[in-house]
């Protein structure tokens, strides 16, 4: 399977906690892309990386947030200090440079905080 | 007013029927459109994008855009039960900032 993988799916984790998401995107694109979503709503945008160049970061992304795309190839997202206000699912989506309007996205990691 | 408006639905028709799903948006530099399909639980796949005003067709969807009234819709023909998702409009500005409307829940009853 090519498309954008996200590790784990699912993390239940007591507020306070750190916790940590992967994303793989698709080998061939060099942006790769940050979203969260509640339930009832469209994904919002949170960072985007252009290769290891975090690009963007929304104002969602409070200093808790912190995102990594070390090598240009796969993407981590942490947060710190968890709050039950965080809990949501977490995609990722990559696509071709210049190419926003084509993104696919990941499975998402739906992160329920206690 | 919001950039991008969707009506969350649900919206229910019999299987066979034509869908229209609809998008509105307020800021004229918005330069692509595009259409996802989101099952519960999964993340959203992409239908089609377009970019300029008019008709553009693959299989049974068609995505529509005016730009003259920021308005944007996204036509199923010949609806099928597996059509049943939530449809979401993203629209790309020229910075490639990207906005999503809340999606529409499309119920096709068989």
């Amino acid at each position: 399977d090519t498309g954008v993988s996200q590790d784990p799916r699912h993390k239940i984790t007591k507020r306070g906690q750190n916790v940590t998401f992967r994303c793989d995107p698709i080998s061939e694109h060099n942006r790769l892309y940050w979203y969260r979503q509640t339930l009832g709503q469209g994904p919002e945008f949170l960072t985007y990386f252009q290769n290891e160049a975090q690009l963007e970061k929304s104002r969602l992304l409070s200093d808790r947030f912190s995102a990594e795309r070390p090598k240009g190839s796969f993407s981590t997202l942490e947060i710190q200090r968890t709050e039950q206000g965080d809990s949501a699912m977490y995609l990722c989506a990559s696509s071709p440079r210049g190419a926003a309007y084509e993104q696919y996205f990941g499975p998402g990691t739906r992160l329920t905080v206690t | 007013q919001k950039e991008v408006e969707q009506d969350p639905g649900p919206l229910s028709v019999p299987e066979g029927a034509i869908v229209s799903l609809n998008c509105t948006y307020s800021n004229s530099a918005f330069q692509y459109f595009m259409w996802y399909r989101q099952y519960s639980r999964k993340g959203p796949e992409l239908l089609m994008y377009t970019y300029s005003s008019g008709n553009k067709e693959d299989g049974r969807f068609t995505a529509q855009v005016d730009k003259s009234s920021k308005y944007i819709s996204l036509f199923i023909r010949d609806s099928q039960p597996s059509d049943s998702a939530t449809y979401l409009c993203a629209l790309v500005n020229r910075d490639d900032k990207i906005i999503f409307g809340k999606g529409t829940r499309l119920h096709i009853l068989p």
